[in-house]
């Protein structure tokens, strides 16, 4: 069974460009989890998807947004990029909300801004 | 606001010995507590999970936690660590209702020969 799947990776952007980072569940996991981590700030809450639905939203700025689509795949975007963007991007999934429900993570995408 | 530390940025064990980290968390309620840990380079994997019932829980890899509501702690534990432990890891609890996890700053184990 196939893991989280995190899309691209590695990426390098330039300050005020904008990112599209994509998050492809673990197959019939309907809930999708994104994360930032920095060095200084840990690893914090972006949003929490099901069923399309965003159902809790951490405190970042209106710039960080996200969605999800039917088949359960997920995309987050952030726009005006400011260096301090730079950091690893988390995706978690689980089968539907509810701590019962452990989260699995993919490997993150590296977003790096100069 | 609920928070999580971990007072321990790294701590260095000799293969074999004996490991524990500690976690304090401040929630209200009864929290539910996890462990994750990350390899370089790599996402978070769940080690152990406490939601209720008997306060020493087990993980995989052979790491067990033990919730002791009076100290507010969940410090997680392995007898013999082996040098594919090392790695980074994570306390965090979950806020009722939101379902959020709020995570601690993480401690760095590093393993010596």
């Amino acid at each position: 069974k196939a893991g989280v799947t995190q899309t691209p990776r590695y990426l390098i952007k330039t300050r005020g460009q904008q990112v599209t980072l994509s998050c492809s569940p673990i197959s019939g996991h309907r809930s999708v989890s994104w994360y930032q981590q920095t060095p200084g700030q840990g690893l914090q809450f972006l949003f929490e998807y099901f069923s399309e639905t965003q159902r809790n939203k951490g405190n970042f700025p209106g710039r960080f947004s996200g969605r999800q689509f039917s088949n359960s795949r997920s995309e987050m975007n952030v726009s005006t990029l400011e260096l301090g963007d730079s950091a690893l991007y988390l995706c978690a999934s689980r089968l539907g909300p509810g701590y019962n429900q452990p989260q699995h993570f993919g490997d993150g995408t590296r977003l790096s801004i100069l | 606001a609920q928070s999580v530390t971990q007072p321990d940025i790294h701590i260095t064990v000799s293969e074999g010995a004996s490991l524990e980290l500690r976690c304090n968390y401040s929630y209200g309620a009864t929290p539910y507590l996890f462990w994750y840990v990350q390899s370089p380079g790599q996402g978070l994997q769940l080690l152990l999970k406490y939601f209720s019932g008997d306060t020493l829980v087990q993980g995989i890899k052979g790491f067990e936690a033990e919730f002791k509501r009076s100290q507010s702690s969940f410090n997680l534990r392995k007898p013999s660590v082996h040098w594919s432990d090392a790695a980074e890891y994570f306390c965090a609890v979950g806020q009722g209702g939101s379902e959020k996890l709020v995570f601690g700053k993480g401690t760095k184990l590093t393993v010596n020969p």
